[in-house]
């Protein structure tokens, strides 16, 4: 089983900064078979980037994923007021698809 | 737009069964995988199950393996859940996503289950 780091726990920031997740694979994630998922408050999770780096449809082009192997980061150039929420990464390379354990972007 | 729209949610005793439904519509629901993810309150999400589309293969996650059932009927657009032998820990909102395929690009809005006496 492929284990998902992320880090921060949680990041403190103000709109308009720009934020910096990780998420780190216990093994080699296949193939670049890794996406990023935004979820707000008493919503389901939604789709943001997959295959490392690429935005899915209607994702605007603030959010950016890169990174491969075992190192990913999603990046976000200037926080929008809508962007405080949690954000999580998955593999699905395999299964199980594991996810990472979220990180809270909170507004400092 | 695709929709997907879960039900069959609520209190069950530890032990316990319960059946899960998700109502697809708006894309060829037979044409994709699906998955059923989970978050216990206050949790990160955890994979839990997916389906193939024509229903032949399917997967677990090691908590629920023996326990779950996923299972799907295409002719009526809707993916199932069997939970059998309940325990605490299987309370969650559970979510259906659809494959991309590979990411879950659509999810529904999840039903509550809750394992207690």
């Amino acid at each position: 089983e492929i284990v998902l780091t992320q880090s921060p726990g949680t990041l403190s920031l103000s709109p308009g900064e720009r934020a910096t997740l990780s998420c780190r694979a216990s093994q080699s994630v296949s193939s670049s078979f890794l996406a990023w998922y935004q979820q707000k408050p008493g919503q389901a999770p939604s789709l943001l980037v997959y295959g490392a780096s690429i935005r899915a449809t209607g994702i605007p082009d603030r959010f950016s994923g890169s990174g491969s192997g075992t190192d990913f980061t999603l990046t976000i150039s200037r926080l929008e007021p809508e962007d405080f929420a949690v954000y999580y990464c998955q593999q699905y390379g395999g299964t199980p698809r594991t996810f990472g354990q979220g990180t809270k972007v909170e507004i400092k | 737009e695709v929709q997907l729209l879960e039900s069959g949610g609520g209190l069950v005793q530890p032990g316990g069964s319960l059946r899960l439904s998700c109502a697809a519509s708006g894309f060829t629901f037979s044409s994709y995988a699906v998955s059923w993810v989970r978050q216990a309150p206050g949790k990160g999400l955890e994979w839990v199950s997916d389906i193939g589309g024509t229903g032949h293969t399917t997967y677990y996650a090691d908590s629920v393996r023996g326990r779950f059932t996923v299972s799907r009927d295409n002719s009526k657009n809707t993916l199932y859940l069997q939970m059998n032998s309940l325990r605490a820990e299987d309370t969650a909102v559970y979510y259906c996503a659809k494959h991309l395929p590979g990411p879950f690009d659509s999810w529904g809005q999840g039903a509550l289950v809750t394992v207690s006496s």
